[in-house]
């Protein structure tokens, strides 16, 4: 069974800092990992999406890599802002029909 | 291109009631996914359907149940609410199947029971 782990759970740093968020799967046979953004409230809006045979994936200020044989993506922000607060949640698109998300990262960044 | 459209974006509703919740998917986008989304967690997947077929299930008992039309929208079903069903439903479309696409998420359904 597909576990998506996230480290960690909330997180605050002073504006223009570069940070770097955590997820983890338990079962590497994935089709592809996403990244969202979740504000307060609100539905989710993807950020990177990166295939199962891809390393990384940057937009922007974003990037994000994918380790598939260790279970592992990270996603990196640089000059962060405040308008970045937000929960960053990691998703895993399995072989089968599901997409399993992990709780997220509450991140404020303060100006 | 239009994204995902939910209605309504809030409800409120007793407990044993029924409820319903609507989603259009994006243009191109056949294959339709709900979740459940509760206070401070990641969502939780309830169902996924393609081609009108439901195509897989989550951990939720049959009193959730959804509908697929012809044009690809959807619908959530939720018999009997139970106060744990207040959450944040959230509605995704993806291209195909099983193919390498990623979701496009609504906005959602935020549903209180009182």
């Amino acid at each position: 069974k597909q576990e998506v782990t996230q480290i960690p759970a909330a997180l605050s740093v002073p504006e223009g800092e570069n940070l770097v968020l955590n997820c983890s799967f338990t079962d590497s046979a994935i089709y592809n990992l996403q990244w969202f953004r979740q504000d307060p409230g609100k539905g989710l809006t993807s950020l990177l999406l990166i295939q199962s045979s891809q390393r990384e994936q940057t937009s922007g200020r974003l990037n994000a890599s994918l380790d598939k044989s260790s279970g592992r993506s990270t996603l990196y922000i640089a000059a962060s802002q405040p308008g970045d607060s937000a929960t960053y949640l990691c998703a895993v698109r399995d072989g089968g029909f599901k997409t399993i998300f992990g709780a997220g990262t509450r991140l404020f960044v303060k100006a | 291109e239009t994204g995902v459209t939910q209605s309504p974006t809030h409800l409120i509703k007793t407990r044993g009631q029924q409820v319903t919740l609507r989603c259009s998917s994006q243009s191109g986008h056949n294959t339709v996914s709900w979740y459940q989304q509760a206070l401070g967690q990641g969502p939780q997947f309830i169902f996924q359907y393609y081609r009108e077929e439901e195509n897989g299930r989550g951990n939720f008992p049959p009193r959730f149940s959804g509908l697929q039309f012809p044009n690809y929208s959807s619908e959530l079903n939720v018999n009997a609410l139970e106060l744990d069903d207040s959450a944040l439903y959230l509605c995704a479309s993806s291209q195909e199947l099983q193919g390498n696409y990623g979701y496009t998420f609504g906005s959602g359904t935020r549903l209180t029971v009182v």
